[in-house]
């Protein structure tokens, strides 16, 4: 079993919808949950984190931690075409540098 | 945010040889830099740490007489994959990492990338 779960996708939807993006995870000792937004042969650009449980908002993203249950969420409202790529939910523990990636999630935001 | 640049963009090398790739932290000292790789609709896969001054620290399964790392200045560090195959053909990118407290949130900011195709 892979430490993070991520949908690959392709996930296709008209812009101006709701997306929701999710992943789970298999160790408990991950305190610290990212998300980050890579656009094809970039490096990836950090979205947002959050620390431990509860949501955090930026805009039009919103993350939210659900530690009980080991499953977080990226909400991005009002999509627009700029937002399609790829989207890496992250995670480490509070001592180590080290970050272990989703697999990514491809995101299109049809116009 | 902090700027992280990677040279080249794109390399392409017969087999057999060796490539250097750079990664420089722009406006900032980086102690820590970390090198990952990304095969294609993959994820990234963290290959080493490096640490100015001191010797990488290599994940499991990852050859470190092939991929050598050097971190000689808190803001250069270098990859240089040594007799390259075609399964070597992969996206290269590095991360530096801003000091911080120990234990808190210590954001990683990645450079480009540095799209490798071994011939």
């Amino acid at each position: 079993q892979k430490e993070v779960e991520q949908d690959p996708g392709p996930l296709s939807v008209p812009e101006g919808a709701i997306v929701s993006l999710n992943c789970t995870y298999s160790n408990s000792a991950f305190q610290y949950f990212m998300w980050y937004r890579q656009y094809s042969r970039k490096g990836p650009e950090l979205l947002m984190y959050t620390y431990s449980s509860g949501n955090k908002e930026d805009g039009r993203f919103t993350a939210q931690v659900d530690k009980s249950s080991k499953y977080i969420s990226l909400f991005i409202r009002d999509s627009q075409p700029s937002d399609s790529a790829t989207y890496l939910c992250a995670m480490r523990d509070s001592s180590a540098s080290k970050i272990i990636f989703g697999s990514g999630t491809r995101l299109s935001i049809r116009p | 945010g902090a700027v992280v640049s990677q040279h080249p963009s794109w390399v392409i090398c017969k087999s057999g040889t060796s490539v250097k790739i750079e990664c420089r932290s722009l406006d900032f000292q980086a102690t820590t830099m970390f090198w990952y790789r990304q095969f294609p609709k993959q994820s990234l896969m963290l290959m080493a740490t490096s640490n100015e001054g001191s010797k990488a620290t290599y994940e499991q399964g990852v050859e470190k007489d092939k991929f050598l790392i050097n971190h000689a200045s808190l803001t250069l560090s270098t990859l240089t994959v040594t007799s390259a195959h075609p399964e070597d053909s992969s996206f290269y990118i590095c991360s530096a990492q801003t000091p911080g407290l120990a234990g808190g949130y210590n954001e990683q900011f990645f450079g480009p990338g540095t799209r490798l195709t071994v011939l």
